[in-house]
């Protein structure tokens, strides 16, 4: 999976806590997008970001979940006030500027699970 | 709303055998498909891609057909083999690089 890191790798928390999710891209990766798996489906489509700036968040929900990808850092998934349907895998895939389909690497997930 | 799927849920293969997995996709403006393939645990992995003004694309011991006429997509493993066992996801691009739109996913188990 060439270098996108994501940590945690495993995550629980209970109902009304707060949920951070890190990835660190490929090095020299502008692109980070996140997904999220339900068991036995496929991957969903949730955020496009670039450094500061969000480029797609059609996949968002509209409350208690945010996206950053700061200028410094890693991008950060935060889900606030978490809820047993937020349970899932959530991957992160990181491309560089142009890029076609065997450039854009996955990570291993963060597994989380709300109790 | 349009969506991309997949046939069959589960593949049992002989070890040797030749695999193929189905996936329809309904969204015309797709230009470009991936297959990837998910073991237990960990994270997808690019295996073929195909753009649509393709219809086959061969790699090592996979080939992706691509039929836009009945919209379907479909990966031929050859030989397969028990590192094979996992599961199969075919996406497709409606429009920007990172947003894909994936199928359910196949499970792939190669028997002895």
């Amino acid at each position: 999976n060439a270098g996108v890191m994501q940590n945690p790798r495993h995550l629980v928390r209970r109902r009304g806590q707060e949920a951070r999710l890190r990835c660190s891209p490929v090095k020299g990766h502008s692109h980070v997008y996140w997904y999220r798996q339900l068991p036995e489906e496929g991957l969903k489509f949730m955020v496009y970001l670039q450094k500061e700036n969000i480029i797609d968040e059609s996949g968002m929900p509209k409350e208690r979940f945010s996206a950053e990808f700061p200028k410094e850092g890693p991008s950060i998934l935060r889900i606030q006030q978490v809820v047993r349907g937020d349970s899932a895998a959530y991957f992160c895939a990181s491309s560089p500027e142009q890029s076609s389909g065997n450039t854009i690497y996955f990570g291993e997930g963060s597994w989380l699970t709300v109790v | 709303g349009e969506s991309v799927g997949l046939h069959l849920p589960t593949l049992s293969v002989q070890e040797g055998d030749n695999s193929i997995i189905n996936c329809a996709y309904s969204n015309s403006a797709s230009d470009y498909f991936i297959w990837y393939k998910q073991e237990s645990g960990k994270g997808p992995q690019f295996i073929i891609d195909i753009r649509s003004n393709m219809d086959k694309r061969q790699g090592q011991r996979v080939t992706v057909l691509l039929n836009k006429t009945v919209k379907h997509l479909s990966l031929q493993i050859a030989a397969t083999q028990p590192g094979d066992s996992a599961v199969y996801f075919c996406a497709e691009r409606p429009d920007s690089w990172g947003k894909l739109q994936f199928g359910a996913g196949t499970q792939v188990v190669v028997t002895p």
